[in-house]
């Protein structure tokens, strides 16, 4: 089965910038599109990232998406790390055969 | 506003059933895509089941194929996942999402928490 894998943590402190991977098992990550949720401790996931690197309305340009064919992998960026950042963070796209797949999440720390 | 507002978990019995409930209102339902995603405690999201706007393309994970049915009433703006011989793995709070034609930016509700025990 297709799976993607993250990192299970990083840690910053504010004003800095982390990086968050997402390596997809086989094939090319860059197939289907990608999208990003953030889920803060006892809250419903939102959506920071779809379709590679949009923003949906409402969510800061220091959140960023982009593709790395090479290393079959997608990256969420966020810049200017604020406390309200900490969260856990899941990226989702498809398989072959069209079913979700879902990250195995990394929970983001900011120091 | 896109709200979806999820209703009727609760505690089962191994190899019971549950009907859950997803209410829309805030967007044109009857256009959307909608999901069900699962997380279970402690643990990471898992799709579920997912249905395009008029219910002609339903997908469902391989762990809930042939136990699970996902359902839309576009008339009532609800969407539903009917869940038979459940299993104790099946614990879990249950999100409903969706997200408009042609766009993949998913919305999501609050959660209803499914717990299967004895």
């Amino acid at each position: 089965n297709f799976m993607l894998t993250q990192p299970h943590s990083v840690s910053e402190s504010p004003g800095k910038t982390v990086t968050i991977s997402c390596t997809g098992s086989r094939g090319s990550i860059a197939s289907n599109y990608v999208q990003w949720y953030q889920q803060r401790p006892g809250s419903a996931p939102t959506t920071v990232i779809y379709e590679d690197y949009l923003r949906p309305s409402g969510v800061p340009d220091r959140f960023s998406g982009s593709i790395d064919s090479s290393s079959n992998s997608a990256t969420l960026t966020i810049s200017g790390l604020k406390t309200e950042d900490e969260a856990d963070y899941y990226c989702q796209t498809y398989d072959s055969n069209n079913h979700d797949v879902f990250g195995t999440g990394t929970k983001v720390t900011v120091l | 506003e896109v709200q979806l507002v999820e209703s009727g978990g609760g505690s089962v019995q191994p190899g019971g059933s549950l009907k859950i409930s997803c209410a829309g209102t805030g967007f044109n339902f009857s256009s959307y895509w909608m999901y069900w995603v699962r997380q279970a405690p402690g643990k990471g999201l898992a799709g579920v089941a997912r249905m395009n706007s008029d219910g002609s393309s339903r997908s469902y994970a391989d762990s809930v194929k042939g136990r699970f049915t996902i359902s839309r009433d576009n008339a009532k703006n609800t969407l539903y996942l009917q869940m038979n011989s459940l299993r104790a793995e099946d614990t879990a709070v249950y999100f409903c999402a969706s997200h408009p034609p042609g766009q993949l930016v998913l919305y999501w509700g609050q959660g209803t928490l499914v717990t299967v025990s004895s």
